[in-house]
């Protein structure tokens, strides 16, 4: 089976940098994602790495070690509308996502 | 592009009840997902299908629920009998079945309580 862990909540102030860790113990494993999901709404897609280093998408980055079986999301220059919830996500066979308990970022003006 | 479509957005029942929740996916994405979210359980995955056939249906609770797929362009997700912890928001997500990035596009799910 799969397991990740993730901390459940995350406060910081507007232009502040977030790091959300996620671990993970899984068979199988092709990866790992990164979903945001407002209140009220639908999961949305941020990153995937298949392998180890970082992936940069503009403000947001991702990080794999897969020897340590551990990522991280890092949220740069936050802003207001960065209060969501974050979700790290273990691939594995078929398109398969299994999804942690989700991250709560509040940001502060 | 209408992304993934869900329907209806919120279903307020009566426990006992039938409960048919529906999807459309995004066209051309062969692989299809239903996903229950709580804040209990968080976000589980119940059913899944590539090309129209069902997988893993190992995360379906018990025989009360049950998932069709009858063609590439529409799925349905059913509760019978329907039970008050069944309440969740129920999510349906698509992906081209050849994408290696696990970049689902999710529907809008569909509030449903069960009282």
């Amino acid at each position: 089976g799969q397991s990740l862990e993730q901390p459940s909540e995350v406060t910081a102030v507007e232009g502040a940098i977030v790091q959300i860790n996620c671990t993970y113990q899984t068979s199988g494993f092709y990866g790992l994602s990164w979903y945001q999901q407002h209140d009220g709404g639908a999961p949305t897609f941020l990153s995937y790495n298949a392998l180890d280093g970082l992936e940069e998408t503009g403000r947001f980055s991702s990080f794999l070690s897969r020897s340590d079986s551990y990522g991280y999301l890092l949220l740069q220059e936050l802003q207001m509308k960065d209060s969501a919830s974050y979700f790290c996500a273990v691939g594995a066979a078929g398109n398969k996502l299994t999804f942690g308990g989700g991250t709560r970022v509040l940001v502060k003006p | 592009d209408a992304g993934v479509i869900q329907s209806p957005r919120h279903e307020v029942t009566e426990m006992g009840q039938e409960v048919t929740l529906r999807c459309k996916p995004i066209s051309g994405h062969n692989s299809l997902f239903w996903y229950r979210q709580t804040m209990m359980r968080g976000l589980e995955l119940l059913i899944y299908f590539n090309n129209n056939v069902p997988i893993d249906d190992s995360g379906m609770p018990e025989d009360r629920f049950s998932a069709k797929m009858p063609n590439a362009s529409f799925s349905t997700l059913k509760i019978q009998p329907s039970e008050p912890r069944d309440s969740a928001v129920y999510f349906c997500a698509s992906t081209p079945r050849t994408a290696n990035t696990y970049g689902y596009t999710f529907g809008s799910g569909t509030r449903l309580t069960v009282v």
